[in-house]
């Protein structure tokens, strides 16, 4: 089983649709929660992070957490055509001192006018 | 805001040869990563640092070594290059040891080409 898991997409949506990515991960004792947008020939770009359960909202981004099931998604409310992008799940698990980040492989996002 | 800067954007280089790369960081971070990213397989850990001259294996090490003598420097240097390290290596920073909130900032990246 893959540390952290994202659906690999595309996940395609329309201009002013919200877009919902997922993301699961297995250490249980993972303490932080990250996701970066990277747009394609880009580096990955920190968008929100979050380490209490519950919703975290900034913008149109919403995180939100909910370790018991071991789950974080995205929520992008009135996605536009920018928003177009591969988006990162990312885990500081318990193991390795809080040091690394595991990665998921991303979910590429298409919204289409 | 945290900047991290890598030598080169795009790199050509030839088999056999010895490679270079750079990466900078302004934030007096601890922590420092070199990542490959390849169509696919996503983000691959080769080497981290958490201090001056202290590396730890990530990954995928096999065929890089690293070197960092200054806190904000980090160097990745492929031996001798070979067109499977033909990639996307990206320099990443993040506060380090003590804090659990240790997002990781990353530099723009450099595109590598071995001929």
């Amino acid at each position: 089983q893959k540390e952290v898991e994202q659906n690999s997409g595309p996940l395609s949506v329309p201009e002013g649709a919200i877009a919902s990515l997922n993301c699961t991960y297995s250490d249980r004792g993972s303490q932080s929660f990250f996701w970066y947008r990277q747009y394609s020939g880009k580096s990955p770009e920190l968008i929100m992070f979050i380490y209490s359960n519950g919703d975290k909202e900034d913008g149109r981004f919403t995180a939100q957490l909910n370790k018991a099931s071991q789950y974080v998604s995205l929520l992008i409310r009135d996605s536009q055509p920018s928003d177009s992008a591969t988006y990162l799940c990312a885990v500081i698990p318990f193991s390795g001192g809080y040091n690394k980040l595991i990665f998921g492989a991303g979910t590429r996002l298409a919204v289409h006018p | 805001d945290v900047k991290v800067t890598q030598s080169s954007r795009y790199l050509v280089k030839r088999t056999g040869e010895k490679v270079f790369l750079e990466c900078v960081q302004d934030m007096d971070h601890e922590n420092m990563f070199w990542y490959r990213q390849d169509p696919g397989l996503g983000l691959r850990l080769i080497y981290f640092s958490y201090d001056v001259k202290m590396k730890e294996k990530g990954d995928i090490p096999e065929g890089y070594s690293v070197s960092r003598e200054k806190k904000e420097r980090f160097s990745l240097i492929l031996e001798s290059a070979s067109t499977n390290q033909t990639s996307m290596y990206l320099c990443a920073s993040s506060l380090g040891q003590g804090s659990t909130y240790n997002e990781q900032f990353f530099g723009p990246g450099t595109r590598l080409t071995v001929l």
